[in-house]
């Protein structure tokens, strides 16, 4: 069964500008990751943040994590034509953490 | 090194026939995981090993699938008799999982295959 819930569920924006992307859950989680996934390709992690971390970086892309409201977010800065395609978050729930719980995942096209 | 590799790439067949497809995990992961995506139903969990034993088989649609893990470095996921309804694409993801207990709760990322792309005519 899906978890988390990417907003929105689509997003196109102009090269050079920032894209947020969120990500909602509803369980104690360990972890939550985001991926990214290329047209006719596999998924790519991008990013961990673990469940007693805020925030974190890593190059363009910044993630947030806020257990309180079971939220994340995903900010990519300054993006490319290069950063068309889809993004997903999946948890890594406490007490049954062998598997990850994905979203649907949020589609970014980005205009050059 | 070499990423996860699946084959093959692209399958069409016709309904009724059995299909069969392969992974090679990366060498060292203990854990590997078969998905199906469809538009509909996005990224659907089928099955995971962990060490080649199947943990959870939940996911898988009905006894016309099967999956197995005959060592380390193979697995098959085999739908017989095939149905239009299976067409999808069928991913293998592998992993190091580490156990609950350390750092980030034991679920490392998973890396991908390209992806089987399964038609069924």
């Amino acid at each position: 069964s899906q978890q988390g819930e990417e907003d929105p569920q689509a997003l196109s924006i102009q090269e050079g500008e920032n894209a947020t992307m969120n990500c909602s859950y509803k369980t104690s989680i360990n972890n939550l990751q985001w991926y990214r996934q290329n047209s006719g390709r596999g998924l790519v992690h991008l990013i961990l943040i673990r469940s007693n971390e805020r925030e974190k970086h890593s190059g363009r892309l910044r993630v947030t994590l806020d257990t309180s409201k079971k939220s994340s977010s995903l900010l990519i800065t300054a993006s490319r034509a290069a950063d068309t395609a889809s993004y997903f978050c999946a948890t890594s729930n406490a007490g049954n953490n062998r598997k990850l719980i994905w979203g649907l995942g949020t589609s970014l096209a980005v205009n050059p | 090194d070499a990423g996860v590799i699946q084959s093959p790439r692209h399958e069409v067949t016709e309904m009724g026939q059995e299909v069969t497809l392969r992974c090679k995990p990366i060498s060292g992961h203990n854990s590997l995981f078969w998905y199906r995506q469809t538009m509909m139903r996005g990224l659907e969990l089928l099955i995971y090993f962990n060490n080649n034993v199947p943990i959870d088989d939940s996911g898988m649609p009905e006894d016309r699938f099967s999956a197995k893990m005959p060592n380390a470095s193979f697995s098959t996921l085999k739908i017989q008799p095939s149905e239009p309804r299976d067409s999808a694409v069928y991913f293998c993801a592998s992993s190091f999982y580490i156990g609950q207990w350390f750092g980030t709760g034991g679920n490392q990322p998973q890396h991908f295959g390209d992806g089987t792309r399964l038609s069924i005519l």
